[in-house]
C-alpha cells in the first residue's frame, strides 16, 4: 500500500449505530487529519494529531471521537449519528517540520457515509 | 474568521478553451495549495506557492500566489477533458494547524 489509505470506502448506518472509520498513512508523516466535506461545502477540519497528540478539535460533536494508537493509523468512532452526518470523510496526513510548520497534506480517497 | 472564496463555482467548457480560476481571501497566508478531487476520490495535491508573486507551472496548468500572499490564481491552457474535477485551494497560516479550504471550482471539459 502506498500513500493515505481509508477504509472502508462506503458505509450506511442507522442512528443508533456504532461504527469506526479507519485511516492508515504509509508515507512516514507524523501528523494526521480527519475532514468532512458535504455538499456545497467547504471542507471542514474536525480534528488533528500531531506526533500522536490531539492539537485540534473543531468543535465537533461528541458523537465523533477520534483515536490516534499511532503516528500512522487514525481512528474516526461513530455512535448516534444524525442524518446530516452524512458526507464524505477524508483522512489527511503530513509532516510537521518545526513548531507549527507543516508540510503539504496528502488525502486519502475517503469514507462516504451515510446516515439513515 | 478566514474565508476562501473560488470563483467560479461552476464551469463548462470546449476541449482546447483555456480557463482561469480564482481564490481570494481577506487573510494572508503563508502558503496557497490547489488541489483537484475527482468524484469519489480524495483531493490530490497539485502545486503548493510560498512567495508573494510566485509563479508555478504544471504542463497546462499555472499557478499564481498574489503579491500580498492573499490570493491566487489557476489557468488552464487548451483545457482536456481529463482536466474535469472539483478545484481547491487551501491557505496555511504559519503557527497553526489549519488549512482553510476554498468553496471550490467545479470544471467540466466538454470533448
Amino acid at each position: 500500500e502506498t500513500g493515505v489509505t481509508q477504509t472502508p470506502r462506503h458505509l450506511v448506518m442507522g442512528m443508533t449505530n456504532k461504527k469506526s472509520l479507519k485511516c492508515e498513512q504509509h508515507l512516514g508523516h507524523n501528523a494526521m487529519y480527519w475532514y468532512k466535506q458535504s455538499a456545497k461545502k467547504p471542507l471542514e477540519l474536525m480534528f488533528v494529531y500531531s506526533l500522536e497528540e490531539r492539537v485540534e478539535n473543531n468543535s465537533v460533536p461528541s458523537r465523533f471521537s477520534p483515536e490516534c494508537p499511532n503516528s500512522s493509523h487514525l481512528f474516526l468512532h461513530l455512535h448516534t449519528l444524525q442524518p446530516e452526518d452524512s458526507a464524505l470523510y477524508l483522512c489527511a496526513s503530513s509532516q510537521q517540520r518545526g513548531r507549527g510548520v507543516y508540510n503539504e497534506q496528502f488525502f486519502g480517497p475517503g469514507t462516504r457515509l451515510t446516515v439513515l | 474568521t478566514q474565508l476562501l472564496e473560488q470563483s467560479p463555482q461552476f464551469l463548462s467548457i470546449q476541449e482546447g478553451e483555456n480557463l482561469t480560476v480564482y481564490c481570494n481571501s481577506s487573510s494572508v497566508f503563508s502558503s496557497l495549495q490547489w488541489y483537484r478531487q475527482e468524484p469519489g476520490e480524495g483531493p490530490v495535491l497539485l502545486v503548493t506557492v510560498v512567495t508573494g508573486g510566485e509563479v508555478k507551472k504544471l504542463k497546462r496548468l499555472t499557478f499564481q500566489f498574489g503579491d500580498a500572499r492573499k490570493d491566487s490564481s489557476l489557468h488552464i491552457t487548451a483545457a482536456q477533458p481529463g482536466d474535469t474535477g472539483l478545484y481547491l485551494c487551501a491557505g496555511a497560516t504559519s503557527g497553526t494547524y489549519k488549512y482553510i479550504f476554498g468553496t471550490g471550482t467545479r470544471l467540466k471539459v466538454l470533448a
